[in-house]
């Protein structure tokens, strides 16, 4: 148990909708990444937020976005739900907000789209 | 940033030595190199980290040359628990982003 938890664990819509996934991070944790990890592309790094701000950017869609709130808690918000949008939504935390940080990784959300 | 490039996949067998290789032709002089373990249907864990020459923990060991633009994750004595995929990065301390590549799916016979 990495200590990071996300909600929920799965998640079944149809396309065009929206939906919302949530993440707590590690005790202590300030920086909180989101990745998206689909069967044809990997491990891809959406966007990391420490304490409050957005810290860097990756591939993320316009169509998606995501907050983190004063008690640190993060959620990521994905709109206009396509079936390609199908796939892992992994949240990870670290301590600090350098990208050299251990990541500790969630559960992950399963997200699928019909 | 550093650009990854490692073998899709690997097998062994129980109890040999695993040594996965990862090209980082394009590391920048700040950067490190990182390696996370994935089994299926969970988020990747930390294997080790480095900067240079050797480093050794209770899991694993990781080698790299002088001119670091390769490294080689060494797991001792494998077992079928070790089943996974590996992955090298190189996080960019600049532009702070961490990018992992495809990795590497070890397959551990008995």
């Amino acid at each position: 148990d990495s200590g990071v938890t996300q909600t929920p664990k799965h998640l079944i819509t149809a396309t065009g909708q929206r939906v919302t996934l949530r993440c707590s991070p590690r005790s202590g944790d300030l920086s909180v990444y989101w990745y998206q990890q689909s069967l044809d592309q990997g491990l891809q790094f959406l966007i990391q937020y420490y304490n409050g701000e957005e810290r860097a950017k990756g591939n993320i869609l316009e169509r998606f976005s995501a907050q983190q709130f004063p008690d640190l808690h993060s959620e990521l918000n994905l709109s206009s739900l396509e079936l390609g949008d199908s796939a892992l939504y992994f949240c990870a935390s670290s301590g600090d907000s350098s990208p050299l940080d251990e990541q500790f990784f969630g559960p992950g959300t399963r997200l699928t789209v019909l | 940033l550093a650009k990854t490039t490692q073998p899709i996949s690997m097998d062994s067998y129980e109890g040999q030595e695993v040594n996965i290789t990862c090209s980082h032709n394009n590391i920048a002089t700040n950067d490190y190199i990182t390696w996370y373990q994935q089994f299926p249907s969970q988020g990747p864990r930390f294997i080790i980290q480095g900067y240079k020459t050797k480093v050794t923990n209770e899991v694993a060991s990781l080698f790299i040359p002088a001119d670091r633009k390769s490294s080689t994750l060494s797991l001792p004595r494998v077992s079928l628990s070790d089943t996974a995929v590996y992955y090298c990065l190189v996080p960019n301390t600049n532009a702070g982003k961490s990018t992992f590549g495809d990795g590497t799916t070890l397959t551990v016979k008995p």
